[in-house]
């Protein structure tokens, strides 16, 4: 059973264009943080959220955290070939043993 | 930038052999983790540790093994390798003790089983 069902899972759009990548689940998480990995490298942090309806901007970049604490969205202002990835999302849970259960990912691509 | 290194990033062997993928961090983390990544999927934990001499399954079962004597080093071993362990395996670490459970990669090991 999938924890997180991240949409699209793929996403190919020109420079210059926005768009949003959805994480959606049906259980709360006292944490949510969003990956990019880059082809034959892991994983790397982008951000944390950790309250319900918290909204942090890196740059382009703006990750909101749901209220319920269930869901998360990261929008791409005027995208930009480097942002060509893969993004992962991964939420945790306290008291599950170990912390994170990772999204199937969006694959990005932007072209010039 | 991430002080957690894998060796080695590409590794290609045949059907049987025992394969040691090295994972080695400097940032003095308690936890570690070894995940698998196939294509199109979501990483699954296959083992972690939370200190020296703690090691536990993790939610995909895996055929190797892992250790954990020294606090910067968790290798992953496959006693005998079979065509279905080609995947790429990344090794992570955090901090037991922070806020949030933020994990730092490595840049992985691609293993193909012939």
């Amino acid at each position: 059973t999938q924890l997180l069902e991240q949409s699209p899972q793929f996403l190919s759009i020109q420079e210059g264009e926005n768009l949003t990548v959805y994480c959606n689940s049906s259980s709360v998480f006292s944490s949510l943080q969003w990956y990019r990995q880059e082809p034959g490298e892991g994983p790397v942090l982008l951000v944390t959220v950790v309250t319900g309806g918290e909204v942090k901007k890196l740059k382009r970049l703006t990750f909101q955290f749901g209220d319920a604490r269930k869901d998360s969205s990261l929008h791409i202002t005027a995208a930009q070939p480097g942002d060509t990835g893969l993004y992962l999302c991964a939420g945790e849970r306290k008291n599950s043993g170990y912390a994170l259960n990772f999204g199937k990912g969006t694959s990005l691509l932007v072209t010039p | 930038e991430a002080d957690i290194y894998q060796t080695p990033r590409y590794l290609v062997i045949g059907t049987g052999k025992k394969i040691t993928l090295e994972c080695s961090q400097t940032m003095g983390h308690d936890k570690m983790y070894w995940y698998q990544q196939d294509p199109g999927m979501e990483l699954h934990l296959i083992h972690y540790s939370y200190g020296v001499n703690s090691t536990e399954k993790g939610d995909l079962s895996s055929e190797s093994t892992v250790s954990r004597i020294r606090t910067e080093h968790f290798p992953l071993t496959l006693e005998s390798a079979r065509p279905s362990h080609t995947s790429q395996y990344l090794c992570a670490s955090s901090d037991l003790g922070g806020r949030e459970e933020t994990q730092y990669f490595g840049p992985g090991t691609r293993l193909l089983v012939l």
